[in-house]
């Protein structure tokens, strides 16, 4: 089973913040979470990973809070462009790389 | 950024016939690579895991005689599926990561479409 749990799709509108919540309540000490985007017939590809409080890249920013059992992708200002599937992943004891459902994402002109 | 190249694109085979697609990581070592397949709309899920010079760890469910995996050398993983039949049509993802450690950003490849007719 997946060990996160997101929204299954968002609508917001060009030119927003649009925000997505990762729900992770069985993160382990050593994991850091990462999120990865997917636009159809593509494969995922890294959009920015964390450990703790914030990080904030040239794509997105990434909000964990103290307890890490959630965290939150920001999209500062989308456009239509940024109409993709979005995952959140944790690690994995097992070495494997388990994907959930993601959040599909549809931007609105 | 690192690159992940998967051939071919897209296939079209018929039933019974057997596909091979490549996966190489153009610019790194892939110590770990992993094979996904993914249905319209839904999420991908995980083949096989294979680290270089070992066999393939596959998922359960996930027929090892069928879905053939070599990872022979650092820079390059196949997936054949053999005796292709028209339940096998998917979207197939490789990925892949320079180390062993899970939290390691994976690099995709752009995937494969087959068709079995």
């Amino acid at each position: 089973l997946a060990k996160t749990t997101q929204p299954i799709s968002m609508d917001s509108y060009e030119g927003q913040e649009v925000n997505i919540t990762c729900s992770h309540n069985n993160i382990a000490t050593n994991d850091y979470i990462t999120w990865y985007q997917q636009f159809p017939s593509q494969g995922p590809r890294f959009i920015i990973q964390g450990y703790k409080t914030k990080v904030t890249n040239e794509v997105a920013s990434l909000f964990i809070p103290a307890d890490r059992k959630s965290s939150t992708l920001s999209l500062p200002r989308v456009s239509l462009s940024d109409t993709a599937v979005y995952y959140c992943l944790v690690g994995d004891r097992n070495d494997k790389i388990i994907f959930g459902k993601g959040t599909r994402l549809h931007i609105l002109p | 950024g690192a690159v992940v190249s998967q051939h071919p694109s897209w296939v079209i085979c018929k039933s019974g016939t057997s596909v091979k697609i490549e996966c190489r990581s153009l610019d790194f070592q892939a110590t770990t690579m992993f094979w996904y397949r993914q249905f319209p709309k839904q999420s991908l899920m995980l083949m096989a895991t294979s680290n270089e010079g070992s066999k393939a760890t596959y998922e359960q469910g996930v027929e090892k005689d069928k879905f053939l995996i070599n990872h022979a050398s650092l820079t390059l993983s196949t997936l054949t599926v053999t005796s292709a039949h028209p339940e096998d049509s998917s979207f197939y993802i490789c990925s892949a990561r320079e180390g062993r450690t899970t939290n390691e950003k994976l690099f995709f490849g752009s995937g494969t479409q087959l068709s079995v007719l």
